[in-house]
C-alpha cells in the first residue's frame, strides 16, 4: 500500500473562482494514478486515470496533470460552481491495485 | 441505470452477529473489489476478484470473508462484527488491470450496536 497525500484536507471556494489540490505519493515503480469525485450519498466517480508523465487530463472545468517523477497530481476546478462541492479522491497505484488517499474535500459557496 | 447496486444502503447489526453485504453489476466486468472507509479516512481495499481469482489483502482481517458466485454478484461476509468494523463499504468494478477505471456502487453504510 502506497503512502498517499492529499492536501489540503477540505478548502471552501467562492463560487466563480478558480481553485487547485494536490495528490502526492511515492514515485518510484509508478504505474497509474486515478481521480475520482464523490459527491454526498452518491458513488464515487472516475474524473480520469493518467499513466504518462507529463499527462494533462481535461474534462469541463476540471483538469489534472501528472508528474511521475517526483510523485504528485494537480486537480484544477476553473470557476467553481456549487455542484463542485464534493470530495475529490486521489488513487496511485504501482502494482495490480490502487492506494486512495483521504481526500480533498471541496465546498463552494454561492 | 445504476450499473453497481450495492444492497442495504444502510445496515445496522449487532455486536457479533453475522452480516452480509452485497454488490451487483451489469458491467460484465472482470474485477470486482470490496473497499472498507472509515470516517474521513481513505478508502482501504479489504480484497479483490480478478474473475474467479480471490485476492486478499495482507492486512485484511479473518473476520472478514468474500464470495463470489458469479460474474454479476460479489459478497462481503463479516463473521463476527465488532465496534471497529462500522464504517462504509464500497464495492467497485473494473475491466481489467488498475489503467482502467473503477465503477463503484453507493456504499452500505455499516452500524454495529
Amino acid at each position: 500500500i502506497l503512502n498517499v497525500e492529499q492536501s489540503p484536507q477540505s478548502l471552501h471556494v467562492q463560487e466563480g473562482d478558480s481553485t487547485n489540490f494536490t495528490c502526492s505519493f511515492p514515485s518510484s515503480n509508478f504505474y497509474a494514478l486515478h481521480w475520482y469525485r464523490w459527491e454526498t450519498a452518491k458513488s464515487p466517480e472516475a474524473l480520469f486515470v493518467m499513466t504518462l508523465n507529463g499527462d494533462e487530463k481535461k474534462k469541463g472545468r476540471i483538469s489534472a496533470t501528472l508528474n511521475t517523477k517526483e510523485g504528485y497530481s494537480y486537480l484544477y476546478i476553473k470557476g467553481s460552481q456549487p455542484e463542485d462541492s464534493a470530495t475529490y479522491l486521489c488513487a496511485p497505484s504501482n502494482d495490480y491495485k490502487l492506494s486512495f488517499g483521504a481526500g480533498t474535500t471541496v465546498t463552494v459557496r454561492a | 441505470d445504476a450499473m453497481v447496486i450495492q444492497n442495504p444502503r444502510y445496515q445496522v447489526t449487532q455486536f457479533g452477529k453475522p452480516v452480509t453485504l452485497s454488490c451487483s453489476q451489469t458491467l460484465n466486468h472482470n474485477v470486482m473489489y470490496w473497499y472498507q472507509q472509515k470516517s474521513s479516512q481513505a478508502p482501504k481495499l479489504l480484497f479483490h476478484y480478478y474473475d474467479k481469482d480471490f485476492n486478499n489483502e495482507a492486512d485484511t482481517p479473518d473476520n472478514f470473508q468474500s464470495r463470489r458466485p458469479n460474474t454479476s454478484f460479489c459478497f462481503l461476509d463479516i463473521r463476527s462484527p465488532g465496534l471497529g468494523d462500522a464504517a462504509m463499504y464500497l464495492c467497485a468494478t473494473s475491466r481489467d488491470t488498475v489503467r482502467e477505471k473503477l465503477f463503484f456502487g453507493s456504499g452500505t453504510q455499516l452500524s454495529v450496536l
